[in-house]
């Protein structure tokens, strides 16, 4: 079964960007991933989807200063102009044969 | 506009069940996937099971297998997560969320029902 992995944590500085991994496990490389925050005591929101190829679309209403991208085994969110309310923690998350998997999730400080 | 509105706050104690529903609204309710989720204190998200409402047939995380039961009312657009057997590991709050296109990604979720089970 596929295997996502996020770093626990990351910070950045307000108005800055910052890049969010999430690595596939071995053998599922091509596999479309989503990106979701949860802000603090709020459930989460889903902010897009993203391929293996680094296409991506962003859910109704989330702005473009966020975007993703791939490599490899690699999926990454960038959110660029960091705003205070973009404290929160970040999961990607992956469907397979009617299975979800989560990851870990990053908890992003802004500074 | 679809939307997911659950049920409220419950309190059970060790070794009952507790039904948590969650009602959809929007969109064509039996033809998409619907998941639960669930995420305990300070800790991740874990999908537990779906059912896709127009087979009425469910399918579950092996972690639950045997103690949850979610079932879905096309009369009422409502599904329904059972789990039974509670123990104080269980206490979470637990989210019903909606592929946004048939078997892709999580797009629409639930506001969140918190069950506590004290120990």
């Amino acid at each position: 079964q596929v295997v996502l992995t996020q770093s626990p944590s990351a910070s950045a500085s307000l108005g800055a960007s910052v890049k969010l991994t999430c690595t596939l496990s071995s053998g599922h490389y091509n596999y479309a991933i989503a990106w979701l925050q949860q802000q603090p005591e709020k459930g989460p929101r889903y902010l897009m989807r993203l391929n293996s190829d680094g296409s991506h679309t962003n859910g109704d209403g989330i702005p473009n200063r966020f975007s993703g991208s791939s490599s490899g085994a690699e999926r990454y969110l960038t959110i660029s102009s960091l705003q205070s309310d973009d404290e929160a923690d970040y999961y990607c998350q992956t469907w397979d044969t009617g299975i979800w998997v989560f990851g870990g999730g990053t908890k992003l400080t802004v500074l | 506009q679809v939307q997911l509105v659950q049920s409220g706050a419950e309190v059970r104690k060790p070794g009952s069940s507790v039904k948590v529903s969650c009602m959809a609204s929007g969109d064509s309710f039996s033809s998409y996937p619907i998941s639960w989720v669930r995420q305990a204190p300070g800790q991740g998200l874990e999908w537990m099971g779906r059912i896709i409402p127009i087979l009425g047939i469910p399918n579950y995380s092996q972690k639950f297998q045997g103690r949850v039961t979610i079932t879905a009312d096309k009369s009422t657009t409502t599904v329904y997560m059972e789990l039974s057997s509670l123990t104080s590991e269980d206490t979470a709050v637990y989210y019903c969320a909606r592929d946004l296109t048939f078997g892709g990604p999580p797009g629409y979720w639930g506001q969140g029902t918190l069950v506590t089970v004290p120990s």
